[in-house]
C-alpha cells in the first residue's frame, strides 16, 4: 500500500506548546504535501515540501523531510486553540495518497 | 471560502433512490477530484479528472457514476447505494494534477 501513516493518532497539548506529528511513507515522492481538517470541513493546503529539501517553514509551521528514511515531520509552535484539527499527510508520487491523519486538541 | 462549492451539505437517501452530488470551483483550476472520507479510515481517492478528461478511478463500484460537463464543474451520480457507502464525500479542484489541491466542504452522505 501506497499510504503513509501518521503518528501519533492523536495528541492533546495545553496552548502555547509546541505539537509534532509524523508522517511515514512507503514509496518513492516527487513532493510531500501537509493539509489540515477543522471538524465538518473540507481539508486546507498547509505547505509542500519537495523531495530535494530537508526543511520549510512558513510561520508557525516547520516541517521536515527526510528521505533516505522515508518521513517527514510537521512541528507546530505556540500552538493556539485554533489549532485543533486534523492533520493529513499526502504523498505525492504519480498520484497524492493520503495518510489516515493526526487529531489534534489544543487546550485553552 | 475555498473557491470550492459543493451541494447539498447533507444527503439522507434510501438505497434505492438516485441521487446527485454537486460540485463547483471558481479557482479556474484544471483538475478535479471526488474523495470519500469514512470514520477512522484514510482519505480514499475515487475519481480524477483533469482537462474534464477521466484520468483515475479507484476500482470504485459503478454505483458511483461521476460526470464531469466542464473543468468548472463535477458531479457524482449516486444509485442503489449500500449503508456502508455512508460517508463524507469530499471534492478537490487543482490547477494541474497533483498540485496542491483545494477541497469544498464536502457532502455528509447517510444511507437508509
Amino acid at each position: 500500500s501506497q499510504q503513509g501513516e501518521e503518528d501519533p493518532q492523536a495528541l492533546s497539548i495545553q496552548e502555547g506548546e509546541n505539537a509534532t506529528m509524523n508522517c511515514s511513507y512507503k514509496t518513492s515522492i516527487n513532493n510531500l504535501q501537509w493539509y489540515r481538517q477543522n471538524s465538518g470541513r473540507g481539508l486546507v493546503h498547509l505547505i509542500l515540501i519537495r523531495s530535494n529539501e530537508r526543511e520549510k517553514h512558513s510561520g508557525r509551521l516547520r516541517v521536515t523531510l527526510d528521505t533516505s528514511k522515508k518521513s517527514s515531520s510537521l512541528l507546530i509552535t505556540a500552538s493556539r486553540a485554533a489549532d485543533t484539527a486534523s492533520y493529513f499527510c499526502a504523498e505525492e508520487g504519480n498520484k497524492l495518497v493520503f495518510g489516515a491523519g493526526t487529531i489534534l486538541r489544543v487546550k485553552s | 471560502e475555498t473557491g470550492v462549492t459543493q451541494t447539498p451539505r447533507h444527503l439522507v437517501m434510501g438505497m434505492t433512490n438516485k441521487k446527485s452530488l454537486k460540485c463547483e470551483q471558481h479557482l479556474g483550476h484544471n483538475a478535479m477530484y471526488w474523495y470519500k472520507q469514512s470514520a477512522k479510515k484514510p482519505l480514499e481517492l475515487m475519481f480524477v479528472y483533469n482537462f474534464k478528461e477521466q484520468t483515475e478511478n479507484n476500482s470504485v463500484p459503478s454505483r458511483f457514476s461521476p460526470e464531469c460537463p466542464n473543468s468548472s464543474h463535477l458531479f457524482l451520480h449516486l444509485h442503489t447505494l449500500q449503508p456502508e457507502d455512508s460517508a463524507l464525500y469530499l471534492c478537490a479542484s487543482s490547477q494541474e494534477q497533483n498540485q496542491p489541491q483545494h477541497f469544498g466542504d464536502g457532502t455528509r452522505l447517510s444511507i437508509l
